[in-house]
């Protein structure tokens, strides 16, 4: 099925373990954004790519790395996890007209114990 | 930055009435988009409609429909004969040039 595929679903890290949030979408799409999900706050951005080996930061960037070697990936890496980082975490795209909304992910509940 | 506010965390509504959801926003951008996503307990994230801002009419989808005020920066969302599948939480979210600004949600309970 054509969209947004995010890997894990669920995860539960350590305090100071690193890992990767996988997103891949099949679209050919230009925007690529991460998103985080907290009660009361809505979707704040994390980092967000306009194509291929471009990348800015967000509204809430700290604590997290990403990249973009192509147009189908973009991972979202966190370098050393804290109990502040648990959310849910969502990857979306979208064509680069700002006319067309994003495309979500299906979401990934990160919890840092 | 731009700057989107949704008043309204909790909004509930009998079955078959009608409710109006309530966005604001902050921008100094002439063109730009305004979206209200629709979030089940499933958590996947549904494009519910869109409005261009150059668009004087007020955009609408069956059920749904949106009442535009450019110069209010207001942009509200009227769900009609509301169904017991349209409990969810709603996002209103800005797009101008580049990324998509989401507000807090506001979670709408239906009561049958």
């Amino acid at each position: 099925n054509a969209g947004v595929t995010q890997t894990p679903k669920f995860q539960v890290l350590k305090t100071g373990q690193s890992m990767t949030l996988q997103c891949a979408q099949d679209m050919n799409h230009e925007y690529m954004s991460w998103y985080r999900q907290d009660p009361g706050m809505g979707l704040r951005l994390i980092h967000y790519s306009v194509g291929a080996g471009i990348t800015d930061q967000g509204e809430v960037p700290n604590g997290y790395n990403v990249s973009r070697s192509t147009t189908e990936d973009f991972p979202l890496r966190l370098l050393s996890a804290a109990p502040s980082q648990t959310s849910v975490y969502f990857c979306a795209s979208s064509p680069g007209t700002p006319r067309d909304g994003y495309t979500f992910g299906s979401g990934t509940r990160l919890t840092v114990v | 930055a731009q700057t989107v506010t949704q008043s309204q965390p909790e909004m509930s509504v009998q079955e078959a009435e009608t409710v109006t959801l309530s966005c604001t926003y902050d921008t100094s951008e002439s063109d730009y988009y305004l979206f209200w996503y629709k979030q089940p307990p499933s958590r996947q994230m549904i494009l519910v409609i869109r409005q261009e801002a150059y668009k004087q009419q007020n955009a609408t989808e069956n059920r749904f429909s949106v009442n535009f005020q450019k110069a209010a920066k207001s942009f509200s969302l009227k769900i009609s004969d509301s169904q017991l599948g349209d409990a969810a939480m709603y996002f209103c979210a800005y797009r101008g040039g580049g990324d998509m600004r989401f507000g807090a949600g506001t979670r709408l309970t239906v009561k049958p």
